[in-house]
C-alpha cells in the first residue's frame, strides 16, 4: 500500500469547514483512498473514501487531485464531536480481508 | 444500526497469566480482524480471520495468540501468556465480504498486564 502523508494537528473553530489534507504521491492506479477517524482511543471509524471521484456522504466530502497524489477530507461544518484523529489510508480494494495500516493520523481539535 | 461489541471493556491481568478478549461482530459479516493501539501509538493489525480459517496474520501475531471462532457469534483473542508489553486497546473489526471493504469497529477492550 502506498504512503501516507498527513499534518500532524490542526484546529478547526466550530460550525466551520474542517479540511484535511493528506499526500500520497506514490498511489498506484488501482489504490483507493480510505479515511476513518479514532475519537479519544474508541474504535476506529469509517468516513468515506475514493479511487478518483470526488465523494460526499452524510458525515464528510473527498476531493482528490485530478493526478491522485494528494486529497483533502473536508467535514462541512465541524462540531466538538469531531474532535479526532483522522487517518487517511491507501488501499488496494481487493475484495477479501486485507488490513488497514494505520499511520499516525492528524489530530484535529474543534474549538468553540 | 448493528454494531461490533467487544468484552470485558477493561481486563487486568497478572503477567504469565492467559487471557482470552471477546467480540460480537455485527451478524452476517463474514470477516473477522484483531487490531491493537499501545498507548500513544499506531493502530496496529494482527490477525484476519476468514472461513473459520486465518486470512492473514502480522509479526505480533506470534504463536502466544491464537483465534477462534467458537460459536455463530463470538470471535475471540487469546493470549496465552501475557507480557508487560501485551498492554494494549484490543479493537476487534468485521466485514460483510461485500460492498465497500469496509471494516466496523468494536469500542476495544483495553488490556493491562501488571
Amino acid at each position: 500500500d502506498a504512503k501516507t502523508t498527513q499534518p500532524t494537528s490542526m484546529d478547526c473553530a466550530e460550525g466551520r469547514a474542517a479540511n484535511l489534507p493528506c499526500n500520497h504521491s506514490t498511489i498506484s492506479g488501482n489504490e483507493y483512498v480510505y479515511w476513518y477517524r479514532q475519537i479519544h482511543s474508541q474504535g476506529p471509524q469509517y468516513i468515506i473514501h475514493g479511487l478518483k471521484n470526488n465523494e460526499t456522504n452524510e458525515m464528510a466530502s473527498l476531493i482528490i487531485t485530478e493526478d491522485r497524489k494528494s486529497s483533502t477530507l473536508i467535514l462541512p461544518h465541524a462540531t466538538l464531536r469531531d474532535t479526532a484523529v483522522y487517518y487517511c489510508i491507501v488501499r488496494v480494494l481487493t475484495g477479501t480481508a486485507s488490513k488497514l495500516t494505520f499511520g499516525t493520523g492528524t489530530r484535529l481539535q474543534v474549538t468553540l | 444500526e448493528p454494531e461490533v461489541t467487544q468484552t470485558p471493556s477493561h481486563q487486568v491481568t497478572q503477567m504469565g497469566q492467559e487471557v482470552i478478549l471477546r467480540c460480537v461482530p455485527i451478524s452476517n459479516h463474514l470477516y473477522f480482524y484483531w487490531y491493537r493501539q499501545i498507548l500513544g501509538q499506531k493502530v496496529e493489525f494482527l490477525v484476519s480471520f476468514y472461513n473459520n480459517e486465518i486470512s492473514e496474520k502480522s509479526e505480533i501475531f506470534d504463536d502466544q495468540f491464537s483465534v477462534e471462532r467458537p460459536d455463530g457469534s463470538n470471535f475471540t483473542l487469546k493470549i496465552r501468556s501475557t507480557k508487560l508489553e501485551d498492554s494494549a486497546m484490543y479493537f476487534c473489526a468485521s466485514w460483510p465480504g461485500t460492498g465497500t471493504d469496509t471494516q466496523y469497529f468494536g469500542p476495544g477492550t483495553r488490556l493491562t498486564v501488571l
